[in-house]
């Protein structure tokens, strides 16, 4: 099945850019959308089909991806962005299913 | 704007069918997937499944032999049966709605969770 591989942790000064990457074989043709989480709460969904911003999600949030990384970045980090970040792909392969990354705990220091 | 609201039994006993509900309310039930996520304490999220009001769905490869999930369009809910859980099943359960036409949704909405326990 197919893997997204995530760091753990990215740690980040306020007011600093924070990157958060999500590697996948050949990433860079499939579409993938990124969640954040915050302690005791549900996902929320930050960017859809790799760059796009829901409503409501500041422009602080955006996305790229290509080749076999995508690549989350917040610019201006704010204590409130500090929350854990999960990548998510449809993988269509031969038993074809949603995947999710392994996670980065996004720490604002 | 939907709506969900996860509902279940509570404590679950090994090799018995975890049971749960979601109630969705603000959005048409047949322009969503219907989706259900898990996560177990202080771990990542993970894809169980989905279905669409035609009747299609789709599983995790890892879950698919034990779950089931299901549409109620007269009473705006979808539930999820997983049979012969462990403690492994253990996790907080999250329903979902993606909205899109094709494949590659993303989650648009989630519920607020609930925390199932499997435990003897």
């Amino acid at each position: 099945s197919y893997v997204l591989t995530q760091p753990p942790s990215v740690s980040v000064a306020p007011g600093k850019t924070a990157r958060i990457t999500c590697g996948g074989d050949k990433i860079g043709s499939k579409s993938v959308h990124w969640y954040q989480q915050k302690p005791g709460q549900a996902p929320v969904l930050v960017i859809y089909y790799d760059t796009d911003r829901p409503s409501g999600i500041p422009e602080r949030f955006s996305g790229s991806n290509s080749g076999d990384t995508a690549t989350l970045t917040i610019s201006r980090v704010e204590a409130g962005d500090e929350a854990d970040y999960y990548c998510q792909v449809w993988d269509s392969s031969s038993d074809p299913s949603y995947v999710f990354g392994t996670g980065t705990k996004v720490t604002v220091v | 704007q939907v709506k969900l609201q996860e509902a279940g039994p509570g404590p679950v006993k090994p090799s018995e069918t975890l049971s749960l509900t979601c109630d969705v309310s603000g959005g048409p039930i047949r322009s969503y997937y219907w989706v259900w996520v898990r996560q177990p304490p202080g771990k990542g999220l993970e894809y169980i499944g989905y279905v669409f009001y035609s009747g299609s769905s789709n599983y995790s490869p890892a879950l698919k032999s034990r779950a089931t999930i299901s549409l109620d369009m007269s009473k705006s809910q979808f539930s999820l049966k997983l049979r012969s859980v462990t403690t492994a099943d253990t996790a907080v359960y999250y329903c979902a709605a993606a909205g899109c036409s094709g494949l590659s949704c993303p989650f648009d909405y989630w519920g607020q969770g609930t925390l199932v326990t499997v435990s003897s």
